[in-house]
């Protein structure tokens, strides 16, 4: 089946610096979702991507749908505490067999210094 | 406004036990899901629905039952509880088949099985 990427694994920051992090894939998506999960919650949706090439800001959060349809990345600027989770890539399948499934990747931990 | 409940949030089971998760949305979504979360594994998808009387298997299916009597409620039932099935459930619900950029998560279940 289809799966996911995502680096770094974990990441520690000091606060007011700037965050990137990627997600790939071996095939092609045409959806790219970023999802973040604070601790001890479920995830919520952060930004969606539907066209390669896109870039979409959320605040202080961009995203963006590699051209390849492979790839996309997140970043996000002048991090503050509430950052703090984990980051998760997501995507519909795009596999015949598959279209009702939406593949997470294992996410990237984000720590944030005061 | 409820969105996704699931109960109980936290569960000590014995090896062999059963017991059953449940889950419930007002959201009067045709799509519901359970995931399971490892460290460092992501979110990984045990089963689906894409409505009442309709269930398939995920990434992760031996282990789970599930039913879908209702458009509102999809339990996931562990039949014989073994401790690879520590983890920590999410169910989920989104109005439409594979768009996860409508996906909303429960609060989660923490099971442990000892």
């Amino acid at each position: 089946g289809q799966q996911l990427n995502q680096s770094p694994q974990s990441m520690f920051i000091q606060e007011g610096e700037d965050v990137s992090m990627n997600c790939t894939s071996s095939s092609i998506f045409n959806t790219w979702l970023w999802y973040k999960q604070d601790p001890g919650e479920g995830p919520v949706l952060l930004i969606a991507l539907y066209k390669a090439g896109e870039l979409t800001s959320n605040g202080r959060l961009t995203a963006q749908f590699g051209i390849t349809r492979k790839d996309s990345f997140l970043n996000i600027s002048a991090s503050i505490p509430s950052d703090v989770g984990i980051y998760f890539c997501a995507g519909p399948s795009t596999m015949k067999t598959s279209y009702d499934k939406v593949i997470f990747g294992p996410g990237t931990s984000l720590s944030v210094i005061p | 406004n409820a969105g996704v409940t699931q109960t109980p949030k936290f569960q000590v089971l014995k090896t062999g036990q059963s017991m059953t998760l449940q889950c419930a949305q007002d959201m009067n979504h045709e799509y519901m899901s359970w995931y399971r979360q490892d460290p460092g594994m992501g979110l990984r998808l045990i089963h689906y629905s894409v409505g009442a009387g309709i269930t398939d298997q995920g990434e992760v299916p031996n282990g789970y039952n599930v039913s879908r009597s209702t458009t509102e409620d999809f339990p996931l039932r562990l039949l014989s509880a073994a401790p690879s099935q520590t983890s920590v459930y999410f169910c989920a619900s989104s109005p439409n088949r594979g768009a996860g950029n409508t996906i909303y998560f429960g609060e989660g279940s923490w099971l442990t099985v000892v």
